[in-house]
């Protein structure tokens, strides 16, 4: 079975630049979650979805960042512009039933370098 | 407030050793979740085990082996006869019964050096 698959898996752009993450979550499962790791700040939860819905975007830093999910199969998360703090390892993940019954289930990452 | 901390930044160990790393959280919850999660040197989280509030049975696999005690708000895990392969950051983390959200401890990082 596929996992959740992440692109890119690396970003490098020059600050003030938009940056794209994507996210394709397993299929069939109908939470999907944004997380950031940093050296500073270890893995902390950005928002989540359920069945599209934002539930719980407070760990959005900024107005710079937004994330979307248009459909059950794919979301995005944004950061426009961006700046050289933002630079991170961004791990999408998804789970299916309870929300906090079942584990999340994360992908590769996307290493996010911002100059 | 919700936590989860992994007092053990560093751990090194010989290939074979059994070693132990800790995790102690804090919920006022009656009903929560807690995971491990093992990060190794290429990047990706790996889920390894959930456990929840009411269940203190202790599990085995293989050679990993968890110790959940609420008495001590602890929910420990070991690996037996270490083995290179094992290196890896390890990440507890805790849910509430009402959110989805993960809270991660900082991460222990284990070197198993042949």
């Amino acid at each position: 079975d596929a996992g959740v698959i992440q692109s890119p898996r690396h970003e490098v752009t020059e600050m003030g630049q938009e940056v794209t993450l994507r996210c394709k979550p397993i299929s069939g499962h109908d939470y999907l979650f944004w997380y950031r790791q940093t050296m500073m700040r270890g893995l902390e939860l950005l928002i989540y979805f359920n069945n599209n819905v934002p539930i719980d975007d407070s760990g959005m830093p900024e107005d710079r960042f937004s994330a979307k999910m248009p459909n059950a199969s794919f979301s995005t998360l944004k950061i426009q512009p961006s700046e050289p703090r933002d630079s991170a390892v961004y791990f999408c993940a998804s789970s299916s039933g309870t929300v906090n019954n079942q584990p999340q289930h994360f992908g590769d990452g996307t290493r996010l370098s911002i100059l | 407030a919700q936590k989860v901390t992994q007092a053990q930044t560093e751990i090194s160990v010989v290939e074979k050793e059994d070693v132990t790393l800790d995790c102690v959280y804090e919920t006022r919850d009656t009903t929560y979740y807690l995971f491990w999660y093992k990060q190794p040197p290429s990047g990706e989280l790996v889920f390894l085990i959930r456990r929840n509030s009411f269940d203190e049975q202790n599990e085995i696999s293989g050679r990993y082996s968890w110790n959940f005690q609420k008495s001590t708000s602890s929910f420990n895990f070991t690996i037996t006869a270490s083995q290179v392969v094992d290196s890896a950051v390890y990440f507890c983390a805790l849910v509430d019964g009402q959110g989805g959200k993960l809270i991660f401890g900082q991460g222990t990082e284990l070197s198993v050096k042949p």
